[in-house]
């Protein structure tokens, strides 16, 4: 079945840096990526729609300065949290929607815990 | 807005027992309901899904149906097994094309032998 490779799995940062995760759709064409975020015991919140080729749309709260989305091409869509803080600190997880010619099926990744220090 | 509830885990179950796991939502329209799953180390995997009122998806023994007039989606197995210990996420969608799925909190399954 179609797989969303996501990368990296685990990463450690201090704070003030800036942290880039990649999410790849690895045998479909996504026209559209989602980003969720998730907090211990929490459900996973959406944080930004991205389309192709065009501007992401964030979610209510989520500072667009801060999570930086780059959907440059079918196959892939990355996250950037800048200047990190400790409150970051959450899982991200990707995902994936193919296009019609896939059925619109929806994919996710494994998921990137980000901890800053 | 739409929302998803789903009863609080960590459920702990022996092999073989019956599961359910309650899901209510609350949502305008008409919404798709999904169950995922994500077993350890890996990502999110659609596990059933059901699109329209009194449908029943089922998949791996699981099964679950829409529930129009009570607003759930409850997600039950006859017999679990060790590899199902797991963590199920009830989800909804609007249906539209490029709609977001709303999940909610997730409960975490854990079955021994």
């Amino acid at each position: 079945g179609a797989v969303v490779s996501q990368h990296p799995s685990r990463v450690i940062c201090k704070s003030g840096t800036s942290v880039k995760i990649e999410c790849r759709s690895l045998d479909f064409q996504a026209t559209t990526m989602f980003w969720y975020r998730q907090f211990p015991k929490q459900s996973l919140m959406l944080m930004a729609t991205s389309n192709e080729g065009s501007k992401a749309t964030y979610e209510q709260g989520v500072e667009k300065d801060k999570f930086l989305i780059n959907h440059a091409s079918l196959t892939l869509s990355t996250l950037t949290v800048t200047s990190a803080h400790p409150e970051d600190s959450s899982f991200y997880i990707c995902s994936a929607r193919g296009s019609r010619e896939a059925n619109e099926k929806l994919f996710f990744g494994s998921g990137t815990q980000l901890s800053v220090l | 807005g739409d929302s998803v509830t789903q009863m609080e885990g960590p459920v702990t179950l022996s092999e073989e027992a019956f599961l359910t796991i309650n899901c209510t939502y609350t949502a305008t329209g008409y919404p798709s309901l999904f169950w995922y799953v994500q077993y350890p180390g890996e990502g999110l995997q659609l596990l059933l899904k059901a699109t329209k009122a009194d449908d029943k998806g089922s998949n791996k023994g699981f099964e679950a149906t829409y529930r129009k007039e009570t607003t759930s989606f409850h997600l039950e197995k006859g017999s679990v097994q060790v590899s199902d210990s797991a963590v199920y996420f009830c989800a909804l969608s609007g249906g539209q094309a490029g709609t977001a799925l709303i999940f909610g909190k997730g409960t975490t399954l854990s079955v021994s032998s």
